[in-house]
């Protein structure tokens, strides 16, 4: 019963370097997130995905790109890194026809550094 | 958008004692109200909710109130123990069920 699990968990990575985060869910959900976490500014969300084959940006969506692979995968990327990114990165998901309060699950979180 | 503010940032009690938690929004449109605990090194977890025609809801410790005229929700601990020490976080929902919008997060410190 993994729910939502994400990867990697930890990176750190050089100013203008490129990365993916994976997201996969196992919950039949037809919805998908990524927020990040900064001190002080909660959980921003950044893109999300309200049913396969469609993206659409969020809150702060400026130096990321994402993927709705499938139904159960959906991934960040970062094509070009900034120490601005620096940040607690999670992947969440939610929706499906028996839960009416639609409750968002996250994943445990990736903690990314940009130096 | 909608705005959610919390507050406080930080709350410490003594085991035993109750926390309150407010949040105010800014949308009357938004119509439900999740609440989320977050332990170190995981995510967000949902603990209660209430929806916008709700007044108070309750679960065992903790409730749930919501006043749509001021547009404020609060969430209630009463007889605070040392795990219920984590980061909490109030929402609100707004139409799509896509758009919840989060608040800043408050430090609970549960002291034994």
């Amino acid at each position: 019963n993994a729910g939502v699990t994400q990867t990697p968990k930890f990176q750190v990575l050089k100013t203008g370097q490129s990365m993916t985060l994976q997201c996969a869910q196992d919950m039949n959900h037809n919805s998908m997130y990524w927020y990040r976490q900064d001190p002080g500014m909660g959980l921003r969300l950044i893109y999300y995905s309200a049913s396969e084959g469609t993206t659409d940006k969020g809150e702060v969506p400026n130096g990321y790109n994402v993927s709705r692979l499938n139904k159960r995968e959906f991934s960040l990327r970062l094509e070009s890194a900034a120490p601005s990114q620096t940040s607690v990165y999670f992947c969440a998901s939610s929706g499906t026809a028996l839960d009416l309060r639609n409750t968002i699950y996250f994943g445990e979180g990736s903690w990314l550094t940009v130096v | 958008g909608e705005n959610v503010e919390q507050h406080p940032s930080t709350l410490s009690v003594q085991e035993g004692d109750s926390a309150v938690i407010k949040c105010t929004y800014s949308d009357s449109a938004s119509n439900y109200f999740p609440w989320y605990k977050q332990e170190l090194g995981k995510g967000p977890q949902l603990i209660i909710d209430i929806r916008s025609n709700v007044g108070e809801k309750k679960d065992q410790r903790i409730a749930v109130t919501l006043n749509k005229t001021a547009k404020h929700f609060s969430l209630h601990i009463t007889e605070t123990q040392p795990e219920d020490s984590a980061v909490y976080f109030c929402a609100a929902r707004t139409g799509g069920y896509q758009k919840v919008t989060f608040g800043t997060g408050t430090k609970l410190q549960v002291i034994p």
